[in-house]
């Protein structure tokens, strides 16, 4: 079965520094791997995803993601955090890579950008 | 502002009520989807509908009945909830079930309070 998982529930990172936020994967087959940003009281909104090609992925507001499959890691990184970036942050992968329906979501990563 | 619209955004009832929750998408995706998410929690899947029709319950109470009236459309009536259904409900859509690489659309989300 697919899974992720997001070693850290809470990153704390000053504006202006870069930020990583860590997700690691194991999967049956190729991973289909995405991530999400979810700001309080609203819905999760897409950032990126990795289906296959260049292992750096880049995506909306400035994020980007590094994939490595032999360390099978997917982690969310952005080279200056601004506070607004302050939010809870999923990594995600599609189960079932032929196609399925149901997206796993990791436990999610809290992210605190000090101004 | 989200392209998948829900409502109402906060729903507080009683355990003998009867109540429905919306979601709308105007994208022409044929997937949708149910959501339940407690505070801090990654979202659960509830029920996926593929072209109007049921394609999983993840083995949900029967005191919640999803129904899709058009590929534009998904409601959850609700009935008979108890305390632990208070959460917040989301909904999602995406291009189709298949294709792995899809990702999905999230709306903000109905705030359910039991009571």
């Amino acid at each position: 079965a697919q899974s992720v998982a997001q070693p850290e529930d809470q990153v704390n990172v000053a504006e202006g520094n870069p930020l990583t936020v860590k997700c690691t994967y194991s999967v049956s087959g190729n991973p289909y791997l995405f991530w999400y940003v979810q700001y309080p009281n609203r819905g999760l909104q897409f950032l990126l995803k990795y289906i296959t090609g260049d292992n750096l992925v880049k995506g909306s507001y400035g994020f980007e993601a590094e994939f490595n499959k032999s360390q099978t890691s997917f982690h969310l990184k952005k080279p200056s955090a601004l506070v607004s970036d302050s939010a809870l942050y999923f990594c995600a992968v599609r189960d079932n890579p032929t196609g399925g329906f149901k997206t796993i979501f990791g436990a999610g990563t809290r992210l605190f950008v000090k101004a | 502002d989200t392209e998948v619209t829900q409502t109402p955004k906060h729903l507080v009832m009683g355990m003998t009520n009867k109540k429905s929750l919306k979601c709308e998408q105007h994208m022409g995706h044929r997937a949708m989807y149910w959501y339940k998410q407690k505070a801090k929690k990654p979202p659960e899947l509830m029920f996926v509908y593929s072209y109007e029709k049921l394609s999983i319950n993840e083995s949900v109470p029967s005191r919640f009945s999803p129904e899709c009236p058009n590929s534009s459309l998904l409601n959850l009536h609700l009935h008979a909830l108890q305390p632990e259904d208070s959460a917040l409900y989301l909904c999602a859509s995406s291009q189709t079930t298949g294709g792995a690489g899809q990702p999905q659309h999230f709306g903000d989300g109905t705030r359910l309070s039991i009571l």
